[in-house]
């Protein structure tokens, strides 16, 4: 399988513990996305990486969110002191460099249920 | 407001007859589109893609067309299957607008009855 991968694809926290997410995007993609989805709604974006450089973040990414790429392969989104309302879908996705750089590619996304 | 939205939250069609999914967007700079299809518990799969300097696009039984004149972008899925059952979102990038991803609308999901 040469998709996006997510791990873990389900986890239940207690409130206040500390998770953490891994995405391994698709072989040389050079652009890598984090986004988050609740039950009913669109994904929204969280984050965006090109190669390691962290290069924009949305205001839903609270200072309790801290996502890494560092060596621009996979990257690791980490939810300190999580809260009931971070429960949702965190799906990653990469996109390839050259014209079809805007194509985004999703992963199965990673359940994250706060109890 | 949502800079993507959809016309309808639900759409039902008989097996073997064709859908088609509205999709609206507000800004008038997009200059992509991204359909998805996503089904329960699963991430988004891409469908397909048109770029604003396109009116249509076909793939394998389904035909996305942009009406750049009132914003409007739709989905034709020919013959459904059982299989076609799932929720589809439509998103947009504007390429000048920086490196934000896609902006997403809420959903349609299409049901398809035997």
């Amino acid at each position: 399988d040469t998709g996006v991968s997510q791990d873990p694809r389900h986890k239940i926290t207690k409130r206040g513990q500390n998770v953490t997410f891994r995405c391994d995007p698709i072989s040389e993609h050079n652009r890598l996305y984090w986004y988050r989805q609740t039950l009913g709604q669109g994904p929204e974006f969280l984050t965006y990486f090109q190669n390691e450089a962290q290069l924009e973040k949305s205001r839903l990414l609270s200072d309790r969110f801290s996502a890494e790429r560092p060596k621009g392969s996979f990257s690791t989104l980490e939810i300190q002191r999580t809260e009931q309302g971070d429960s949702a879908m965190y799906l990653c996705a990469s996109s390839p460099r050259g014209l079809d750089g805007n194509t985004i590619y999703f992963g199965e996304g990673s359940w994250l249920t706060v109890v | 407001g949502e800079s993507v939205g959809l016309h309808l939250p639900t759409l039902s069609v008989q097996e073997g007859d064709n859908s088609i999914i509205n999709c609206a967007y507000s800004n008038s700079a997009s200059d992509y589109f991204i359909w998805y299809k996503q089904e329960s518990g699963k991430g988004p799969q891409f469908i397909i893609d048109i770029r604003s300097n396109m009116d249509k696009r076909q793939g394998q039984r389904v035909t996305v067309l942009l009406n750049k004149t009132v914003k409007h972008l739709s989905l034709q899925i020919a013959a459904t299957q059982p299989g076609d059952s799932a929720v589809y979102f439509c998103a947009e990038n504007f390429r000048g607008g920086g490196a934000d991803g896609l902006t997403f609308g809420k959903g349609t999901h299409l049901i398809i009855q035997p």
